[in-house]
């Protein structure tokens, strides 16, 4: 069975800061890798995801992702907060070699600060 | 303009009361799902559908049913509302298996 852990329920930033959001996954063979972003009051929006191409996929609104075997993680970062990357994200797992049904994570909500 | 769609936005409602979430998509997308998101906490599969006249349960057990008569349409029905239905309903398509989801904009349900 696979799973997603999204390493703090909260991050807060600075505007112009970096952001950085975990995700930790388990599978037992190797996953698609997903994030998406729910903004208030609206369904989740694919922000960019890895399918076994290059480990670093670049996504929308400056966004990118580095897939790291090793470590089974997929985090996420930003270079630069802006006041509209607040918002919930959602890191989800895959398997390809089962039913490709994604499983989430719990969400993590961005904070930033001006 | 493709896009996936669902009704009613916000519902409430007494216990007991039976309700259809509605949600079409114009995508052409033989895949879709219902998912139930509640604050903090991870979407719960609720039904999926990989076609017409195919559809599944989830590993979320909600008293609901759903049907798919046509591809474009994926309708979610609670026969018995109670409060513990109270959540957000998302629906969701994909072109196939593996491949992204794109999500309606939800519908909060609230069950008195």
């Amino acid at each position: 069975a696979q799973s997603v852990t999204q390493l703090g329920s909260h991050v807060s930033v600075s505007e112009g800061a970096l952001v950085l959001l975990r995700c930790n996954y388990s599978s037992s063979v190797p996953p698609y890798l997903f994030w998406y972003v729910q903004y208030p009051n609206q369904g989740l929006q694919l922000l960019l995801k890895y399918t076994s191409a290059a480990t670093l996929v670049k996504g929308i609104n400056g966004f990118e992702a580095e897939f790291k075997k090793s470590e089974t993680s997929f985090h996420l970062t930003k270079p630069s907060a802006h006041m509209s990357d607040a918002a919930e994200y959602f890191c989800a797992v895959s398997d390809p070699g089962g039913s490709y049904i994604p499983t989430f994570g719990r969400g993590t909500s961005l904070i930033v600060h001006p | 303009e493709a896009d996936i769609y669902q009704t009613p936005r916000y519902l409430v409602i007494g216990t007991g009361k039976k309700i259809t979430l509605e949600c079409s998509q114009t995508m052409g997308h033989d895949k879709m799902y219902w998912y139930q998101q509640d604050p903090g906490m991870e979407l719960h599969l609720i039904h999926y559908s990989y076609g017409v006249n195919s559809t599944e349960k989830g590993d979320l057990s909600s008293e609901s049913t759903v049907s798919r008569i046509r591809t474009e349409h994926f309708p979610l029905t609670l026969e018995s509302a109670r409060p513990s239905h109270t959540s957000q309903y998302l629906c969701a398509s994909s072109a196939s298996r593996g491949s992204e989801q794109f999500f309606g904009p939800g519908t909060r349900l609230t069950v008195l």
